[in-house]
């Protein structure tokens, strides 16, 4: 029972480098989503998705995009990472309508 | 918009102590109301969660009541341990506009022996 997977677990880019994080669940989960934690800030939702298909923003949207072609996959794109991106990325899941939210163990990503 | 305010940390506290760390929200509706824990390295986990209002939420000791007429909903221990030291998120999920999840900013617990 894998839960939530992301990969990388680290990262190190340098400025204007593209990558792609990634996130599968194996429960089935209609909503899907991605935040980003930085130290005094909580979690702050990037984007997220109700099902195959459909996505849409959160709080702090700029610079990453998103897709969502099946239920189980849910990747975040950075397409020129900058150093305002540093920070740990996680993707949580869960039933639409019906919480609690299940989270990877996210991916700490350095932009230099 | 929907948000959510708690106590800031650190907090310090010696083994069997009283916990409470404040939360409070801002919400359209009635949203559902969490408690989330995070050990180092990890993600979040649930702790506990209220989803209407006058609910008590309780896990491993912990509990929370989900007060409409304060919108708060403060997480209380009696009697802490070493392996509560973790940081303390508190969170509403929107009943509108997909169900969004919004975080507070954390409260870091440390439990001294």
């Amino acid at each position: 029972n894998a839960g939530v997977t992301q990969t990388p677990k680290f990262q190190v880019l340098k400025t204007g480098q593209s990558m792609t994080l990634q996130c599968a669940q194996d429960m089935n989960h209609e909503y899907m989503s991605w935040y980003r934690q930085d130290p005094g800030m909580g979690l702050r939702l990037i984007h997220y998705s109700v099902g195959a298909g459909i996505t849409d923003q959160g709080e702090v949207p700029n610079g990453y995009n998103v897709s969502r072609s099946t239920t189980e996959d849910f990747p975040l794109r950075l397409l020129s990472a900058a150093p305002s991106q540093t920070s740990v990325y996680f993707c949580a899941s869960r039933r639409q309508g019906d919480g609690p939210l299940h989270f990877g163990n996210g991916t700490r990503l350095t932009v230099t | 918009g929907d948000s959510v305010t708690q106590m800031e940390g650190p907090v310090t506290l010696s083994e069997e102590a009283f916990l409470t760390i404040n939360c409070t929200y801002t919400a359209t509706g009635y949203p559902s109301l969490f408690w989330y824990v995070q050990y180092p390295g990890e993600g979040l986990q649930l702790l506990l969660k209220a989803t209407k209002a006058d609910d008590k939420g309780s896990n491993k000791g912990f509990e929370a009541t989900y007060r409409k007429e304060t919108t708060s909903f403060h997480l209380e221990k009696g009697s802490v341990q070493v392996s509560d030291s973790a940081v303390y998120f508190c969170a509403l999920e929107a009943n509108t506009g997909g169900f969004k999840t919004i975080f507070g900013a954390g409260t870091r617990l440390f439990v001294k022996a």
